[in-house]
């Protein structure tokens, strides 16, 4: 069955880093990119960015650079996505997304609530 | 990369057509036909509608199209069913191995 599995929810502190991960089966892990993709309480879809599984190459846009880092660990056909830095405005569900051809994302993760609170 | 605008709600009679728009720039939209939909119900992943402006993967009915002309993609959702009813999100490849999500857009079945 093609999935992409993510952990479990987490709450943290203020100035914490969490690492979410994402487990994908069913199809060859390194074939395609994996995005990342938040959404915040009641808001819209924010994309974050890439990571390349062959390559483990990686690409974030410029409001996440500096606080994300991407990896993955292609032994368990998992990509993490670690954020430091947390702040209450990051609280929000971060989805994990296969990218597929250039553009589109067909498969999701069940999404990961992470929530920020003192 | 600011998001890509969409009306905030659309809404329609079971039957019916609702369009949806989404406006950004030729940096984006207008550059390239890289243009993607995207369903999402409450408490639930988004779900692939439209790819490459119009395709339509295999699985999503055939009364949901797309379209683009110059900066502005649209959603076209023919003959409304109750289950229609949920936030759409269009997305767009931006350049620089950038992508960038609209604003979304509520539709509900009146």
């Amino acid at each position: 069955q093609v999935q992409l599995v993510q952990s479990g929810a987490e709450v943290k502190t203020p100035g914490a880093s969490v690492k979410v991960s994402c487990k994908a089966s069913g199809y060859t892990f390194t074939d395609n990119y994996i995005h990342w993709v938040r959404q915040a309480p009641g808001e819209g879809l924010e994309w974050m960015g890439w990571i390349n599984p062959k390559n483990a190459g990686t690409h974030y846009t410029w409001s996440f650079q500096g606080r994300v880092t991407m990896t993955r660990d292609t032994s368990i056909t998992t990509t993490y996505m670690e954020l430091s830095g947390l702040t209450p405005g990051d609280t929000a569900v971060y989805f994990c997304a296969r990218g597929d051809g250039s553009s589109w994302f067909p498969l999701w993760g069940q999404g990961t609530l992470v929530t920020v609170s003192s | 990369q600011p998001a890509l605008t969409q009306p905030p709600s659309a809404s329609g009679p079971p039957g019916q057509s609702v369009t949806i728009s989404c406006t950004g720039t030729s940096s984006d939209v207008g550059g390239y036909n890289y243009v993607s939909w995207y369903q999402q119900h409450p408490g639930k992943a988004p779900k692939l509608m439209i790819y490459e402006v119009s395709k339509r993967p295999s699985g999503v009915p055939g009364r949901f199209s797309g379209s683009k002309s110059g900066n502005t993609a649209s959603l076209t959702v023919s003959g409304l069913q109750a289950e229609d009813e949920a936030d759409y999100y269009c997305c767009s490849y931006a350049g620089s191995y950038n992508y960038v999500f609209g604003t979304g857009t509520k539709v509900t079945v009146l």
